[in-house]
């Protein structure tokens, strides 16, 4: 499995301003997914980060609200913009190989928890 | 559609017990891929186990094993020996093998270990 990180680990922000999320992988991997977590819920996938092209992204989300970056194999970034307290989640990053739709396993990063005040 | 059904919002079981999760799916893809996930109070997502549509045998990866009743679509996680470091939640995951890469996430089942 890989060794995800991200930075930072909780921020507390203010209504309006913009946050950039950074997830680091210690190797190559083929896809790269940012999934949002909301108080007491599961996960919903925001978009598939893709390296060297715009990200795919889910529907309810737009690149002008959560602009990703994916500039090699091992790094991207996503900004969560003009937040408003409904933004105020877990932020998880997820990587896997790509080479198998159904066996392949997601692994996570530790996540970014994020207060919007 | 895909959809994952977890309908225990929370669970309690004493230490060193054995507790089921139980977990449905519903799928008209013949290939697909379902997983289970703990996340502790830390929030990361942490992978558990992987059973795909096509193994003979339960997935069991040390206390965890996958109850795997393909015929009724579920995928039940057995946590044998129960540690207080095991209360979390729990997610159950599927991937269909004609969806890419995209991976639906059940709801959650709470678990409380007591000592």
């Amino acid at each position: 499995s890989a060794v995800i990180s991200q930075k930072p680990s909780r921020d507390i922000c203010q209504r309006g301003t913009s946050l950039t999320i950074q997830c680091q992988v210690d190797s190559q991997v083929t896809m790269m997914f940012w999934y949002r977590q909301q108080p007491g819920q599961s996960l919903t996938l925001i978009a598939t980060a893709n390296q060297g092209s715009e990200a795919t992204y889910e529907s309810g989300f737009v690149i002008d609200k959560f602009p990703i970056s994916r500039p090699n194999l091992t790094f991207s970034t996503l900004t969560v913009s003009n937040m408003s307290p409904e933004d105020s989640s877990i932020y998880l990053c997820s990587v896997e190989r790509g080479h198998d739709t159904s066996t392949d396993t997601q692994y996570f990063g530790p996540g970014t928890r994020l207060t919007v005040l | 559609a895909q959809k994952i059904t977890q309908t225990q919002p929370g669970m309690f079981v004493q230490e060193k017990e054995a507790v089921t999760l139980d977990c449905t799916y519903d799928t008209s893809d013949p290939s697909y891929g379902l997983f289970w996930y703990k996340q502790p109070s830390s929030g990361e997502m942490i992978f558990l186990i992987y059973q795909g549509s096509y193994d003979q045998q339960n997935a069991t990866e040390g206390r965890y094993s996958l109850n795997f009743q393909k015929a009724r679509k579920s995928a039940n996680l057995v946590i044998s020996a129960s540690q207080l470091g095991d209360s979390a939640m729990y997610f159950c995951a599927m991937r269909e093998g004609s969806g890419g890469f995209k991976t639906i996430f059940g709801a959650g089942t709470r678990l409380f270990v007591k000592a």
